[in-house]
């Protein structure tokens, strides 16, 4: 089945510990975005990848980091620097104005 | 800059009852407008979408017609079902550069009691 895949589903970890959040498509789509959910704010796009090796920050970037290294791959990491990291976060990917959304992660930082 | 306002919620409505959830955009050019529902822990799926003025999408009994007099993507349904509990997503399609960035309302949630 072709779609859009994060895992873990559920993460847990320690304030001040840096993690990374994983999606993988095979789709073959060339662009895959993160965005950030959290209750009555709606999704905010953290960044972005229209192809390999190229991202560019989105609304919301400080306190995270990705890379690009393989078409399939967009993983997100949610740094120590995040002042409010526990959150819901969804993967996508896009051919021109049609996107797929993974299942989410829900961060909890402790 | 490009922004989407929708009623906030969250909505009750008994079963087979009539839905509106207002959307309202501010955009330039002439975006793409779409509605996407997220059932509870999982992530967005399309529901419907217009790409110009008076274009009316259409999917599972929800409508929404692009208005651009009024810069509005209203979805409307006129029977709803327990089903349909979710959390409603109203976005547009900015496109540039190359990419396709959606910006989204802040949903409505809805739940539908029997």
């Amino acid at each position: 089945d072709g779609g859009i895949t994060q895992s873990p589903k559920y993460l847990f970890r320690k304030e001040g510990q840096n993690v990374t959040l994983s999606c993988e498509q095979n789709l073959n789509h060339d662009a895959m975005y993160w965005y950030r959910q959290d209750p009555g704010q709606g999704l905010r796009l953290i960044y972005y990848s229209q192809i390999v090796n190229d991202f560019q920050k989105g609304d919301i970037a400080e306190g995270y980091s990705v890379s690009r290294e393989k078409k399939e791959s967009f993983p997100l990491t949610v740094t120590s620097a995040q002042k409010n990291p526990t959150a819901f976060y969804l993967c996508a990917s896009s051919i021109g104005e049609k996107a797929f959304f993974g299942q989410g992660t829900r961060l909890t930082v402790v | 800059g490009n922004s989407v306002t929708q009623m906030e919620g969250p909505v009750t409505l008994s079963e087979e009852a009539f839905l509106t959830i207002n959307c309202t955009y501010t955009a330039t050019g002439y975006p793409s407008l779409f509605w996407y529902v997220q059932y509870p822990g999982e992530g967005l799926q399309l529901l419907l979408k217009a790409t110009k003025a008076d274009d009316k999408g259409s999917n599972k009994g929800f409508e929404a017609t692009y208005r651009k007099e009024t810069t509005s993507f209203h979805l409307e349904k006129g029977s709803v079902q327990v089903s349909d509990s979710a959390v409603y997503f109203c976005a547009l399609i900015r496109a540039g550069a190359g990419s396709y960035q959606l910006t989204f309302g802040k949903g409505t949630k809805l739940s539908v009691i029997p």
